[in-house]
């Protein structure tokens, strides 16, 4: 059972559009949510991540936007570049088991140019 | 700073081998991973140490992975014997502790296994 359900599988986006990947949870144990931006042939890399007391945090043209009722967050891309070519993944801590960290099954972006 | 590295960075061996795979996490950080990736997929914790105690291995193949983190430095990983299902990128990491939480978890580049 995936504790932390990841859409879509893949994406594919022109230069300069913006790139969307959504993620959802039930656990209410669940504090802190990281993204991590893997490129091929590396470990993942923390992108950006937020505290469910916080509807949204921006950095550069990175931003999640966190819906708590909802049990939902976010990743917007704006002005995607082909740099920004990668398997993203949400992630959550769960706080309730050692602070495990849980994973998403990852998005994998193309940005064409 | 200098990253988490691992060594061998691939390694392609028969069914029913042994294979090592080492890590030395960055300097300081006293909680250190071992994830398996498997291709078009997350990563999946194996077993976690804070300092040289292991804190999770719930997820870890007893009968054939093992770990050991001497002196709460660098780290092993051994497979023994190797199956077909073991190919997968082993990617270690490390954090201060409670890594996730606020704390960022750092990893290598990962090793790559193929078993064949």
């Amino acid at each position: 059972q995936q504790q932390v359900k990841q859409s879509p599988q893949s994406l594919i986006v022109q230069k300069g559009g913006i790139s969307i990947i959504n993620c959802a949870y039930e656990n209410t144990a669940f504090d802190y949510f990281p993204w991590y931006q893997q490129f091929p042939g590396k470990g993942p890399a923390l992108l950006i991540a937020i505290r469910p007391d916080v509807s949204e945090k921006k950095e550069g043209r990175f931003t999640i936007s966190f819906n708590k009722s909802a049990k939902q967050f976010s990743l917007h891309i704006m002005d995607s570049q082909p740099g920004d070519s990668a398997t993203y993944f949400c992630a959550a801590v769960d706080a309730g088991n050692n602070r495990k960290l849980i994973w998403g099954l990852g998005t994998s972006l193309a940005v064409n140019p | 700073e200098a990253g988490v590295a691992q060594s061998p960075r691939y390694k392609i061996i028969e069914k029913r081998q042994s294979v090592a795979f080492w890590c030395n996490p960055i300097s300081g950080h006293a909680t250190l991973y071992w994830y398996q990736q498997i291709l078009g997929q997350g990563p999946k914790l194996l077993i976690q140490f804070q300092n040289n105690g292991v804190v999770d291995d719930s997820q870890l193949p007893k009968d054939r992975f093992s770990a050991e983190r001497l002196k709460g430095v660098d780290s092993t990983l051994k497979i023994q014997p190797a199956k077909l299902e073991d190919s997968a990128v082993y990617l270690c990491a490390s954090s201060l502790p409670f890594g996730g939480s606020g704390n960022t978890i750092y990893f290598g580049e990962g090793s790559w296994l193929t078993v064949v």
